[in-house]
């Protein structure tokens, strides 16, 4: 199985700050990696899918990039809504799906 | 624009299966690109995904829980299920339904979430 591993685990910032979350792969997935916002109480929202497509509709300020087996979300200027739970998700043939643990971004 | 929402019973007792409907509103399951997908969270843990059908009936599962999990497509009701057998306390968490576009373009819709519990 693919693990997905994500640091920091917590990450503390302020408004207006530049953050950047990583994502590890155990094995190369190419560009098959998705990122989602999760807030309690509320689904998942998809910002950015094949490693560095914005979803149409998400903030300009959210970015992807990366291949193979390391990959980062920034947040070029944080805002009061951005602070949340963070998720990778990767795709392969084999176990299909893993999600990353998670990254929260606190105040 | 598509809406998911899920239904089924809020308590499930241990051993038992829990199952669940997802209705599809605003858009059809039969739609060519789109695997109707479970995904679940336990409380204070992250985001698991359980498995996903296309409307040919095509599923695929996660691994770990593939000999629990049956998934099925109901075109006629416009709707999709999940059947989670011999159930644990492990198997609490809110569930979810989502729309995975095909060729890895992500989980554009989902539904709120609902909330099972196991124990007797």
């Amino acid at each position: 199985d693919i693990q997905m591993t994500q640091s920091p685990s917590t990450l503390s910032a302020s408004v207006g700050d530049r953050v950047t979350i990583t994502c590890r792969a155990s094995h190369a997935v190419s560009t098959r990696l998705a990122w989602y916002q999760k807030k309690p109480g509320e689904a998942p929202r998809l910002l950015i899918y094949k490693a560095s497509t914005l979803e149409s509709g998400v903030p300009l300020r959210f970015s992807g990039s990366g291949s193979g087996t390391e990959f980062t979300l920034t947040i070029s200027s944080l805002q009061p809504d951005d602070f949340a739970t963070y998720y990778c998700q990767q795709y392969n043939s084999h176990s299909a799906y893993t999600f990353g643990q998670g990254t929260k971004l606190e105040i | 624009q598509v809406q998911l929402q899920e239904s089924g019973p809020g308590l499930v007792k241990p051993s038992e299966t829990l199952s669940l409907t997802c209705s599809v509103s605003g858009g059809s399951v039969s739609s060519n690109g789109y695997y109707w997908t479970w995904i679940r969270q336990p409380p204070g843990k992250g985001l698991e995904w359980i498995g996903q059908i296309y409307y040919s009936g095509s599923t695929t599962y996660n691994p770990s829980l593939k000999s629990r999990v049956i998934m099925s497509v109901d075109t006629s009701k416009n709707s999709f299920s999940l059947k989670l057998s011999s159930v644990t306390a492990a198997d609490s968490a809110v569930y979810y339904c989502a729309r995975n576009r095909d060729n890895y373009n992500g989980m554009d819709v989902w539904g709120q979430g609902t909330t099972v519990i196991v124990s007797s």
